[in-house]
């Protein structure tokens, strides 16, 4: 079973541009998590998608989005970038996101703002 | 919100020692991961424990789930340089969101 899936790798981007980040997670998952990663905050937690709706959302600001498809596909969005946004940016599936599921992290998009 | 506590925060020690990290919280979880992380990389799962009392063993790893599940250990055996990395705890808080402790950052020495 493959398992999640995240492109771009890596990304270079300008202050005040916007970025599109994309996850496919393990087949038979429905719940997609987005959470960013810094070295002095640690993993955050952004947003959690089931079913295309949106469940839960963290404190970070309203430039952050994020949307998930009908095939359980996300995609996080982040536009205004600023130079505080460079981060390692992780997607996590599960099958149903309760709190007893176990979340499956993707390998990460490394973002950097210049 | 949760929070979990991880020590020690730092850990270099030589091929062939033992050494034991621990993940505590003041808050009852569902279940705790423990994942490693490589730099550059996402965190890949090694364990989920959702009894209290539960002891897993992975190998040379064994993870331990407290009895109020509110606190985990990971204890390694004749570490290798492959042990290596970050390691993290998690608890499941609600749908879709984890929370994560700090980290352990594992040095094993050749």
């Amino acid at each position: 079973k493959a398992g999640v899936t995240q492109t771009p790798r890596y990304l270079i981007k300008t202050r005040g541009q916007q970025v599109t980040l994309s996850c496919s997670p393990i087949s038979g998952h429905r719940s997609v998590s987005w959470y960013q990663q810094t070295p002095g905050q640690g993993l955050q937690f952004l947003f959690e998608y089931f079913s295309e709706t949106q469940r839960n959302k963290g404190n970070f600001p309203g430039r952050f989005s994020g949307r998930q498809f009908s095939n359980s596909r996300s995609e996080m969005n982040v536009s205004t970038l600023e130079l505080g946004d460079s981060a390692l940016y992780l997607c996590a599936s599960s099958v149903l996101g309760t709190s007893t599921d176990t979340q499956y992290f993707g390998p990460g998009t490394r973002l950097t703002v210049l | 919100t949760q929070l979990l506590e991880q020590s020690p925060q730092f850990l270099s020690i030589q091929e062939g020692e033992n050494l034991t990290v621990y993940c505590n919280s003041s808050s009852v979880f569902s279940s705790l991961q423990w994942y490693r992380q490589e730099p550059g990389e996402g965190p890949v799962l090694l364990v989920t424990v959702v009894t209290g009392g539960e002891v897993k063993k992975l190998k040379r790893l064994t993870f331990q789930f407290g009895d109020a599940r509110k606190d985990s250990s990971l204890h390694i055996t004749a570490a290798q340089p492959g042990d290596t990395g970050l390691y993290l705890c998690a608890g499941g808080e609600y749908a879709g969101k984890s929370t994560f402790g700090d980290g352990t950052t594992l040095t094993v020495k050749p």
